[in-house]
C-alpha cells in the first residue's frame, strides 16, 4: 500500500510571501489531517477533513491559512502571507475513518523555513 | 482538554540497554493510543497502536502498555541499538481529536 505523499519536502520563503503544500492520502482513507510541528514540540492539528468536508478547523489561523480537499482525495494547504513563526514542519496524515480506530498514517512532511 | 506529557524529554543510553519511555494523559476516556517514531526532519512512523480495550501491544523489541485508569502508557525498548536513536512521540485519541506529547529524544551510543 502506498503511503501518504507530500510535496515539496523543503521550502524556504521570505516573510509575507505565499506558499502551498500538497498531500495525497492513502487510497480509500476518508479522513485527512494537516498538522503543524514546531521544533521541539508535538504536532498540533490545523484542520481535519472527512471526505471533502471540514470536520475541525478550530486551530487554523484563518486570516492567513487556508486548506481545501475539493474532490475528497488530495489536499492543499496554503499560507498567505507567511510570518517568521510559521517556520515548522507541516505534516499530513490520513486514517480510514474519522473514528481513528485504525490509527493515523503520516507523510514525510514539508519543512518550511520563513526568513 | 486533553494534555499529554512525555518524560523524560531526552534520554541517552549505551547500546544494549533496555529502556522505558513514559507517556501520561489527563483524560482517561481515550479511544486509543499510538506510539510514533520521528527521525530528524522526517515524518512520523507508527510503531504501535493500542486500543482502549487493550493492555499492551508488542512488535519485535518494542512493547507498549496502557493503563487507562491511571492515564499512563509506557514504551519498552529491549536491547537498544544506535539505529533506535530518534524522537518517540505518543498520541492519544478521543472526542474526534488526537493529541500529541512533545516527545522523548532518544540517543543510543555505540
Amino acid at each position: 500500500e502506498a503511503g501518504v505523499a507530500q510535496s515539496p519536502r523543503y521550502k524556504i520563503i521570505e516573510k509575507r510571501q505565499s506558499v502551498a503544500f500538497w498531500c495525497n492520502p492513502i487510497s480509500g482513507h476518508a479522513t485527512l489531517y494537516w498538522y503543524q510541528q514546531i521544533l521541539g514540540q508535538g504536532p498540533k492539528l490545523l484542520i481535519q477533513f472527512q471526505n471533502n468536508g471540514v470536520v475541525d478547523d478550530s486551530q487554523l489561523p484563518k486570516d492567513r491559512f487556508s486548506a481545501e480537499r475539493l474532490k475528497g482525495v488530495d489536499s492543499t494547504l496554503k499560507i498567505q502571507p507567511a510570518k517568521l513563526e510559521d517556520s515548522a514542519v507541516y505534516l499530513c496524515a490520513s486514517s480510514l475513518n474519522a473514528g481513528g480506530a485504525y490509527g493515523y498514517t503520516f507523510g514525510s512532511g514539508t519543512r518550511l523555513t520563513v526568513v | 482538554k486533553q494534555e499529554v506529557t512525555q518524560i523524560p524529554a531526552a534520554l541517552s543510553v549505551p547500546e544494549g540497554e533496555n529502556l522505558v519511555l513514559n507517556c501520561s494523559f489527563t483524560d482517561s476516556a481515550i479511544y486509543n493510543l499510538q506510539w510514533f517514531r520521528q527521525d530528524p526532519g522526517k515524518g512520523l512512523t507508527s510503531l504501535l497502536l493500542i486500543q482502549s480495550s487493550q493492555r499492551e501491544q508488542t512488535s519485535g523489541r518494542l512493547n507498549a502498555s496502557l493503563d487507562k485508569s491511571s492515564g499512563r502508557s509506557t514504551l519498552y525498548i529491549a536491547a537498544s541499538q544506535p539505529g533506535d536513536s530518534a524522537t518517540y512521540l505518543c498520541a492519544v485519541y478521543n472526542n474526534n481529536d488526537m493529541r500529541f506529547g512533545a516527545g522523548t529524544r532518544l540517543t543510543v551510543k555505540p
